[in-house]
């Protein structure tokens, strides 16, 4: 059983239309992270929280929300999507100083 | 300004070679160094990771070499299979709370 899942795993979504990627763990960890993926920059962090209630500014925060109503759950929200925001997104949990746990990834197209 | 840097991008060896993937870093507060595998339509996942303590850290056929002087360290895949063909990811953080920083990747093939 997967620790940490997705959904949707993939979205096409119309310009200015809002989007939001939700995310599960079952691994307890505090910590949990929206990355972006594209080809040539790797992993870029987004948004990250601490726990439930907290969201927390990554490196590429702009256009994107985040929000933590849980232990267990941990939404990335795109309110007005544009086409530059087309990409592979993983969610990960994991505590300070230790491995992160990725869940499979969201393919989202930005029309 | 990328705090993790990974080369090369890509690599291609023949079974059975050594392939070496490099990392360096710059933040010398960095103490866990982690390299995730990821194959097409996956997440990464943990390989192998290594403690600012240790100088050396083998896991089967993976091996992670660590220069804490020079801020960098590298990944060496001995015997290497065309299922280790993937994209390897070099991470850093610290326990005192800064987030994991990951490199671009190198992307492996192993050709048969």
């Amino acid at each position: 059983e997967a620790a940490v899942t997705q959904s949707p795993r993939n979205k096409v979504a119309v310009t200015g239309g809002k989007v939001t990627l939700s995310c599960n763990q079952t691994n307890n960890h505090n910590n949990m992270y929206w990355y972006r993926q594209d080809t040539g920059h790797g992993l870029r962090l987004i948004h990250y929280s601490y726990g439930a209630g907290s969201t927390e500014k990554g490196d590429i925060p702009d256009g994107y929300k985040a929000s933590r109503p849980s232990q267990e759950n941990f939404s990335l929200i795109l309110e007005l999507a544009t086409p530059s925001q087309t990409s592979v997104y993983f969610c990960a949990s994991g505590d300070w100083g230790y491995e992160q746990y990725f869940g499979p990834g969201t393919r989202l197209t930005v029309l | 300004q990328q705090q993790v840097r990974q080369s090369p991008q890509s690599l291609t060896v023949w079974e059975g070679e050594t392939a070496i993937l490099n990392c360096s870093y710059e933040n010398s507060a960095f103490d866990y160094f982690p390299w995730y595998q990821q194959f097409p339509g996956e997440g990464p996942a943990l390989l192998i990771a290594i403690r600012s303590v240790s100088d050396k850290k083998e896991d089967g056929g993976f091996t992670i070499f660590f220069n804490k002087r020079e801020k960098n360290l590298s990944l060496h895949i001995k015997d290497s299979q065309p299922g280790d063909s993937a994209t390897y990811f070099c991470a850093a953080s610290s326990n005192s709370g800064t987030y994991q920083r990951f490199g671009t990747g190198t992307k492996l093939q192993v050709v048969p």
